[in-house]
């Protein structure tokens, strides 16, 4: 199956950016996600990208789609408390099922 | 907004005991899925359902069966729970067409003792 690699942690201090990444195997990747899981809690999709872009902006989130080096970023601008959280890349490359990374922990630092 | 509802966010059972974790879509949504989720292994697919009575193996099926009598209410069974299936158990829905993301439910941190 599709593997996905991220970095295991992060940390950032309040009000810098934070850069997240994530590589993955399949170049038949089509559809590629971010996901986030603060403590407790389920996972909340927070933007996703299709494979024909090469960047999306929403808001404070910047995705960076890099096909030839299979690479995804996710970056967060003025990094804040309440961004401190796990958060998933995941891809797929068919209608069903997604491959996710084992998670990037952020801590933000004031 | 999507909502998934998963039926406990926390669940004490024995080894050996049959056990069912409840989840419930409120958008129609054709596909469902089970994930857990272990430390550092991410989160890997259990089954998912793609129309009412349909089903598939996902990447560790074994020890798990599915139900999904309803197009909104996806149901995981552990046949006869043992220790390792100790886990935060995740349920997700989505549309089926190509490329619609999946929507998560809050998890069930299930604990086998």
């Amino acid at each position: 199956g599709e593997d996905v690699e991220q970095s295991l942690f992060l940390s950032v201090r309040e009000g810098d950016s934070s850069v997240i990444n994530c590589t993955y195997t399949d170049s038949s990747s089509t559809y590629l996600y971010w996901y986030k899981q603060e403590p407790g809690a389920g996972l909340q999709l927070l933007t996703y990208i299709f494979s024909n872009m090469d960047m999306k902006q929403d808001q404070r989130l910047t995705v960076l789609l890099n096909k030839k080096d299979k690479h995804l970023s996710l970056r967060i601008a003025d990094t804040q408390t309440g961004d401190s959280a796990i958060y998933f890349c995941a891809v797929s490359s068919n209608d069903y099922k997604l491959s996710f990374g084992a998670g990037t922990t952020v801590t933000v630092r004031a | 907004d999507v909502k998934v509802t998963q039926s406990s966010r926390y669940l004490v059972k024995r080894t050996g005991e049959k056990v069912f974790l409840e989840c419930v879509q409120d958008m129609d949504h054709e596909n469902m899925f089970w994930y857990r989720q272990d430390p550092g292994l991410g989160l890997r697919l259990i089954y998912f359902s793609y129309d009412v009575k349909m089903k598939e193996k996902g990447d560790i099926p074994e020890g798990y069966s599915v139900s999904r009598e309803k197009k909104e209410r996806f149901s995981l069974i552990l046949e006869s729970a043992s220790t390792n299936q100790t886990s935060m158990y995740l349920c997700a829905s989505s549309l089926r067409q190509g490329g619609q993301p999946q929507h998560f439910g809050d998890g069930t941190r299930l604990s086998i003792l």
